[in-house]
């Protein structure tokens, strides 16, 4: 079982801040890394699939960048909204799929 | 719409009785996957298939079974239940594999008494 670990756990942020989290994953046998954004009572949804070292997406004000040799991401939400409240997974594939356990990010109005 | 439709949403079953979640996807994916999320531990992976007539076990598939004799449709079996596997389930699919994103379909809440 592969340690794909994610901080902080949860975060309260201020309407407006940008904010950022972390995904920790093992550099070896490496073929992406996910982001998911997970709303309560709802499922996971895709924000961003990264494969290459040095890899950089965007979408709107949410950002992601790719480190496989030092095994980390990072995802990035620029002047954070209410409705980006949710919990953020990152997910490593090898074989198959480990997930983390997320960092719930709570944005206040 | 392109979606992956679990079902049942909800069940509550009694230790030892068969049941089968069902899962299917329109978006002809290769690759689809059983996962459980349970407090504090994300959600871990309990089977995956590559393509029809293929699957792998992931972290978790003590009491569980599938099959994947159509593209479109991975079942999850639990032959016994027992209180243990109560949790809330997920059935995700993927065009190719571990390197495009994740479809998940509505999820199951189970509850093994």
């Amino acid at each position: 079982i592969l340690n794909v670990e994610q901080s902080p756990q949860s975060l309260h942020v201020q309407e407006g801040d940008s904010t950022n989290f972390t995904c920790s994953f093992p550099s070896s046998n490496f073929y992406a890394l996910h982001w998911y954004r997970w709303e309560t009572a709802k499922s996971p949804e895709a924000l961003f699939v990264m494969t290459l070292n040095g890899d950089e997406k965007k979408k709107g004000r949410i950002s992601a960048t790719l480190n496989t040799k030092e095994g980390y991401s990072y995802l990035y939400i620029k002047g954070s909204q209410p409705e980006d409240s949710a919990t953020y997974l990152c997910a490593f594939t090898g074989n198959q799929f480990y997930f983390g356990t997320g960092t719930s990010l709570t944005v206040i109005p | 719409e392109a979606q992956v439709t679990q079902n049942p949403r909800y069940l509550i079953t009694v230790t030892g009785k068969k049941l089968t979640v069902t899962c299917s996807q329109n978006m002809n994916h290769e690759y689809m996957s059983w996962y459980r999320q349970d407090p504090g531990l994300g959600l871990r992976q309990i089977y995956y298939s590559m393509n029809v007539e293929v699957t792998d076990k992931g972290d978790v598939p003590e009491g569980y079974k599938v099959s994947r004799k159509e593209k479109r449709n991975f079942p999850l079996i639990l032959e016994s239940p027992s209180p243990n596997q109560t949790s809330l389930y997920f059935c995700a699919s993927s065009l190719s594999g571990q390197v495009t994103e994740a479809f998940f379909g509505q999820g199951t809440r189970l509850t093994v008494v």
